[in-house]
C-alpha cells in the first residue's frame, strides 16, 4: 500500500509557483522520498528525490520537513506542460504509486 | 542509450489468447520493473527483477501471469488465457540498484485491449 497522502488535486496559474504537499508520517530513516509526474498518455517520469536536506534541479525543488514525515514538491514557474499527475513515493527497493495530485494549470 | 523502449506500444486481443510484451531497459540498469495501470488510476506493481533474478511478484500477479529476465537483460510479460480484466497499461522501468536511491526510468508502455 501507498505510504504517502497527496490531495488529489490542485489547480495553479500559468507561470506561478505551485506547492504540492505530501504527508509520508511512518517514513522511515533509510527511506528516499521521490517524486514522478506522469503526462497523459505517457509513463511515469522522474522528478526529483531527496533523503534529508533540501534538494534542487532543473525541473523543481523539494522541501522535506525536519522530522521527514512531510515534504513539498514545488515547480517555480508552472507552465501548461506541467499539468499532470504527481505522485509523491518512499522508495522501498521498488515504487509503490498511490492516487497523487492532479495538477491543472489555469493559462 | 534510448531510454526504456516496450514493445509493441499496443495490442489487441480475443479473450482466451496469449499475449507476450517485451522490455528492454537502459543497458546498465541492474534492477527492472513491471506495472501495470488503468484508466484513473496509479500504477500497480506486479513484479520486479535483479539482475535475472525473479525478486518479488505482487499479490496482483496471478498464476496466468509470468515474467522472465533470462539474460538480465531484456524482460517479457506474458499473460496467458486472457480475460477483459487484464486490458490496461503494461508499463516497464529501469533503474541502477547501488549505494544510496536512484531514479527510475520508465517506458512509454504497453496498451493492452482485450475483445
Amino acid at each position: 500500500d501507498a505510504k504517502t497522502t497527496q490531495p488529489n488535486s490542485m489547480e495553479s496559474n500559468e507561470e506561478e509557483p505551485v506547492h504540492l504537499p505530501c504527508n509520508h508520517s511512518t517514513i522511515s530513516g533509510t527511506d528516499y522520498i521521490h517524486w514522478y509526474r506522469q503526462l497523459p498518455s505517457q509513463g511515469p517520469e522522474y522528478v526529483i528525490h531527496g533523503l534529508t536536506s533540501n534538494v534542487n534541479n532543473r525541473m523543481a525543488s523539494l522541501a522535506i520537513a525536519e522530522d521527514r514525515k512531510s515534504s513539498t514538491l514545488i515547480l517555480h514557474r508552472a507552465t501548461l506542460r506541467d499539468a499532470a499527475v504527481y505522485y509523491c513515493i518512499l522508495w522501498d527497493d521498488k515504487i509503490i504509486f498511490g492516487k497523487g495530485t492532479r495538477l491543472h494549470i489555469l493559462p | 542509450d534510448t531510454g526504456v523502449s516496450q514493445d509493441p506500444r499496443h495490442k489487441i486481443t480475443k479473450r482466451g489468447q496469449n499475449v507476450t510484451f517485451r522490455c528492454d531497459p537502459i543497458s546498465e540498469h541492474n534492477r527492472l520493473y513491471w506495472y501495470r495501470q488503468t484508466l484513473g488510476q496509479g500504477p500497480e506493481f506486479l513484479t520486479y527483477f535483479q539482475n535475472e533474478a525473479q525478486l518479488e511478484k505482487s499479490r496482483l500477479l496471478s498464476d496466468r501471469f509470468s515474467a522472465e529476465r533470462p539474460k538480465g537483460s531484456f524482460s517479457t510479460l506474458e499473460i496467458q488465457r486472457t480475460e477483459q480484466g487484464d486490458s490496461a497499461m503494461y508499463l516497464c522501468a529501469s533503474s541502477f540498484s547501488g549505494t544510496g536511491s536512484t531514479e527510475a526510468f520508465f517506458g512509454q508502455g504497453t496498451r493492452l485491449t482485450v475483445v
